[in-house]
């Protein structure tokens, strides 16, 4: 079975720019969370969708925002960005909103805001 | 709000022998999970190990396995036999079981293990 995939691996972007991130989670399962990784830290959260509605959202200002699609895929969308917003964004899936559930991480998209 | 620390930054061991990293965590919850997640090189983060606050027994994994102290709040993880492919950084995180996961993981800021051959 393929796990969680995130697109693209890769991203490079300038101050002030709009970027968007994708995410297919595993099959079957129909939640999905956001998180950012910046240099030596550990992942923190952003934003966590079931069944196509916002459950969950971290400290983050409003220029994160996300959507999940019918198909249980997402995408997470950063405006305005900002030097700092340069990080690892990693995407995980569960099968149910639960807070038990385990969460499978994706490989994440590399962030570089110039 | 929750916190997750993890005291050591780095810790060292030789092939073979057993090493353990730790983490306390603060929360005024009583259901709860902890997670052990090793991220690699490659920036995947991988689930290594899993434990329900609610269980007394320690969870295990072939050569990992944890010992959580809950009055303690301490959730530490042994690795046994270590092996070069262990080298990573490791992350312990907690979510609160009835917020619905709502509230994310909160992780640590990571143990990196290197593995001397």
């Amino acid at each position: 079975d393929a796990g969680v995939t995130q697109s693209p691996t890769h991203l490079i972007k300038t101050r002030g720019q709009q970027v968007t991130l994708r995410c297919s989670p595993i099959s079957g399962h129909k939640s999905v969370s956001w998180y950012q990784q910046v240099l030596g830290q550990g992942p923190q959260f952003i934003f966590q969708y079931y069944e196509k509605e916002e459950r969950g959202r971290g400290n983050f200002p409003d220029r994160f925002s996300a959507r999940q699609f019918p198909n249980y895929s997402s995408e997470l969308n950063v405006n305005a960005l900002l030097l700092g917003d340069s990080a690892l964004y990693l995407c995980a899936s569960s099968p149910r909103f639960q807070g038990g559930q385990t969460q499978y991480f994706g490989p994440g998209t590399r962030l570089l805001v110039l | 709000a929750q916190t997750v620390t993890q005291s050591q930054p780095e810790m060292s061991v030789q092939e073979a022998e057993t090493v353990t990293l730790s983490c306390t965590y603060d929360t005024s919850e009583s259901d709860y999970y902890l997670f052990w997640y090793k991220q690699p090189p490659s920036r995947q983060m991988i689930l290594v190990i899993r434990q329900e606050a609610y269980k007394q027994q320690n969870a295990t994994e072939n050569r990992f396995s944890v010992n959580f102290q809950k009055a303690a709040k301490s959730f530490s993880l042994k690795i046994s036999d270590s092996q070069l492919g262990d080298a990573a950084m490791y992350f312990c995180a907690y979510i609160w079981s009835s917020g619905g996961g709502a509230d994310g993981l909160t992780f640590g800021k990571g143990t990196h293990l290197i593995i001397q051959p």
